[in-house]
């Protein structure tokens, strides 16, 4: 079963307009993490910000910040003023647990394009 | 710069061939995590060691094999080499606890002709 689910294969936003990238994810085990990658065309992955289950307030990195409805299961990542730098691949990932033995999974990804 | 290092940047490789990719993990971190991208798809998690110890596996086949060495270093060697391996091969390490990012290297691609 899919556990982490970005719905959103592609995307076109205009320049300054503010982003928001859809991530829902599916876990039993209340210790979890998120995490938001970002994926050039150069092909390098880049980690943008975290949030931890157990984090009262939402994550937020510079223009980066995380929406995260626990009850919902879902994790948006917004980008705030969007630049023509930001068009990439974006990926969601969870990390289930805090042991040193645990996988961390990635979404399929949203491409986003910034339009000038 | 991530940290972590991973040779060779390209590899073109026949069929039925084996290779050897090779990672440095970011200094002091413990955890090595191996992923495989194929052409406009996600990252397919493989298989992640923890100081030296296999931890957890993922959707790696048979043909390929991983491991860690002392000094934390890790190679995944891939045998019997289909066209269908062709792909972006990254390498990540991470402290290995709680929030702790995985911080990837630039990944290998190789091409199997």
């Amino acid at each position: 079963a899919q556990k982490i689910t970005q719905t959103q294969p592609g995307m076109f936003v205009q320049e300054k307009e503010a982003v928001t990238l859809d991530c829902t994810y599916d876990t039993s085990d209340p210790s979890y993490g998120l995490f938001w990658y970002k994926q050039p065309s150069s092909g390098e992955m880049i980690f943008l910000i975290y949030q931890g289950s157990y984090d009262q307030q939402n994550a937020t990195e510079g223009r980066y910040s995380l929406n995260f409805q626990k009850a919902r299961k879902s994790a948006n990542l917004v980008i705030s003023a969007s630049q023509l730098g930001d068009s990439a691949m974006y990926f969601c990932a969870m990390r289930e647990g805090t042991n040193r033995d645990d996988k961390i999974i990635f979404g399929k990804g949203t491409r986003l394009h910034i339009l000038p | 710069d991530s940290g972590v290092t991973q040779t060779p940047k390209h590899l073109i490789t026949a069929t039925g061939q084996r290779v050897t990719l090779r990672c440095s993990p970011r200094s002091g971190d413990l955890s090595v995590y191996w992923y495989q991208q194929s052409l406009d798809q996600g990252l397919q998690f493989l298989i992640q060691y923890y100081n030296g110890e296999e931890r957890a596996k993922g959707n790696i086949l048979e043909r390929f094999s991983a491991q860690q060495f002392p000094d934390l270093h890790s190679e995944l060697n891939l045998s019997s080499l289909e066209l269908g391996d062709s792909a972006l091969y990254f390498c990540a390490s991470s402290a290995g606890v709680g929030n702790s990012p995985l911080h990837f290297g630039n990944g290998t691609r190789l091409t199997v002709t």
